[in-house]
């Protein structure tokens, strides 16, 4: 089947840095989306884009989509503790029945 | 007041019981979903409904069967539960197909 492929795999880094994981895939995607999951519940959306070169933010976070519509980048700028987590891109794939595919997501570790 | 609601939350049973979980959203949306999270955090989808009408079924054995007895529901019923069927499973629902999908908690299943 369709694979996103998400990396890095996980990131351990100091508070206040900066951070970046992105998604590729061999196929063109309509729709990216970028879910944060914390211990315990469902991930959570963040960042939707829908148009290939479209740039969002939302706080701290700006993700893109990219220009090729086979990959989208999430950064995260001067991380805080909260930030801890798992992220992962999505994107829909197929028809108009098409499944929303995830990337197996990127583990974010902040050190205070 | 919870958007995606998911019960029970833990279930731990034994190989070869039959149990449910369900589902419910307050959204007014139109699909609904079920995702299985593996051990590696690994999100797929497994069935989607559109307006109470199955519209995707993944490779998933013929033990778990989706009942939606309306749109605001989606219940999974699983027979004959394995070792292997222990993970979490996400409810989630979507406006339309193809759009946000937003998740449930989560119902961590536990066969032993």
């Amino acid at each position: 089947g369709q694979q996103l492929n998400q990396s890095p795999q996980s990131m351990f880094i100091q508070e206040g840095e900066d951070v970046s994981m992105n998604c590729t895939s061999s196929s063109i995607f309509n729709t990216w989306l970028w879910y944060k999951q914390d211990p315990g519940e469902g991930p959570v959306l963040l960042i939707a884009l829908y148009k290939a070169g479209e740039l969002t933010s939302n706080g701290r976070l700006t993700a893109q989509f990219g220009i090729t519509r086979k990959d989208s980048f999430l950064n995260i700028s001067a991380s805080i503790p909260s930030d801890v987590g798992i992220y992962f891109c999505a994107g829909f794939y197929g028809g108009s029945q098409g499944n929303l595919i995830f990337g197996k997501g990127t583990k974010l570790s902040v050190k205070p | 007041d919870t958007a995606v609601s998911q019960t029970p939350k833990y279930l731990v049973t034994q190989m070869g019981n039959d149990k449910s979980i369900k589902c419910e959203q307050n959204l007014g949306h139109d699909t609904m979903y079920w995702y299985k999270q593996d051990s590696k955090k690994f999100l797929k989808i497994m069935f989607s409904y559109n307006n109470k009408e199955l519209i995707i079924n993944e490779t998933v054995p013929n033990r778990f069967s989706p009942k939606s007895p309306d749109k605001a529901h989606l219940n999974l019923h699983i027979n004959s539960l394995e070792l292997g069927d222990s993970a979490v499973y996400f409810c989630a629902s979507s406006q339309f197909t193809r759009t946000v999908a937003f998740f449930g908690q989560g119902t961590r299943l536990t066969v032993v």
